[in-house]
């Protein structure tokens, strides 16, 4: 089945411990992007990658980093979180062309305490 | 910059009727694509609909369909024979057009959540 992965769906952390949230797909995408969905300001993109080692930052950047040593995987890695980055955080990607649909992980939900 | 608008925060319609979801967008690209995305209560977002810029004729995928006004700048969604698990938050988005580099990012609307009533 085609799908975006991600894991963990629920995750409850610390203030300054370092997690990831990994993101896998199986359709070969060359484009994956990070967003997350708050109340009131809807989703936004925080990083996307247009392919291997290719990466570049969204509107919302600060305070994560991603990586794209593989084309499947796109993980999102939070060094230091803070309770500002409590939120729910999709995982997408499509293909390379633009009118392509963006396809969703599950989401994760994040509580930073 | 690029917005979209979505003015019904929530929406309500009977089983079995056609409701409309309105989606308002601004741009100055000439080539742009609009989506619109079902997010249900379990969280996932699943993709209903496309509708391209140049594309002539409105987007029809089964029972969903897009109310292309070009002219008007809006993208409304309109969903025939109501369904219970219709019952879904509804959001619009907006690709950047080529100006936006290949970044091709979704813009997307705050959402309009609609309760389909038996």
């Amino acid at each position: 089945e085609a799908q975006v992965t991600q894991n963990p769906r629920y995750l409850i952390t610390v203030t300054g411990k370092k997690l990831t949230v990994t993101c896998s797909q199986n359709m070969n995408h060359e484009y994956m992007s990070w967003y997350r969905q708050d109340p009131g300001l809807g989703l936004r993109q925080i990083y996307y990658s247009m392919n291997v080692e290719v990466t570049d930052k969204g509107d919302v950047p600060e305070g994560y980093k991603v990586s794209r040593k593989e084309k499947r995987n796109f993980p999102l890695i939070l060094e230091s979180p803070s309770p500002n980055q409590t939120s729910l955080y999709f995982c997408a990607s499509r293909l390379g062309f633009g009118n392509s649909p963006l396809h969703f992980g599950n989401g994760t939900r994040l509580t930073v305490t | 910059a690029q917005k979209i608008t979505q003015t019904q925060p929530g929406m309500f319609v009977q089983e079995k009727e056609a409701v409309t979801l309105d989606c308002t967008y601004d741009t100055s690209d000439q080539s742009y694509g609009l989506f619109w995305y079902k997010q249900p209560s379990s969280g996932e977002m699943i993709f209903l609909i496309y509708q391209g810029s140049y594309d002539e004729q409105n987007a029809t995928e089964g029972r969903y369909s897009l109310n292309f006004q070009k002219a008007r700048k809006s993208a409304n969604l309109v969903i025939s024979a109501s369904q219970l698990g219709d019952s879904a938050m509804y959001f619009c988005a907006m690709r950047d057009g080529a100006s936006g580099g290949s970044n091709y990012k979704l813009t997307f609307g705050k959402g309009t959540l609609l309760t389909v009533n038996p």
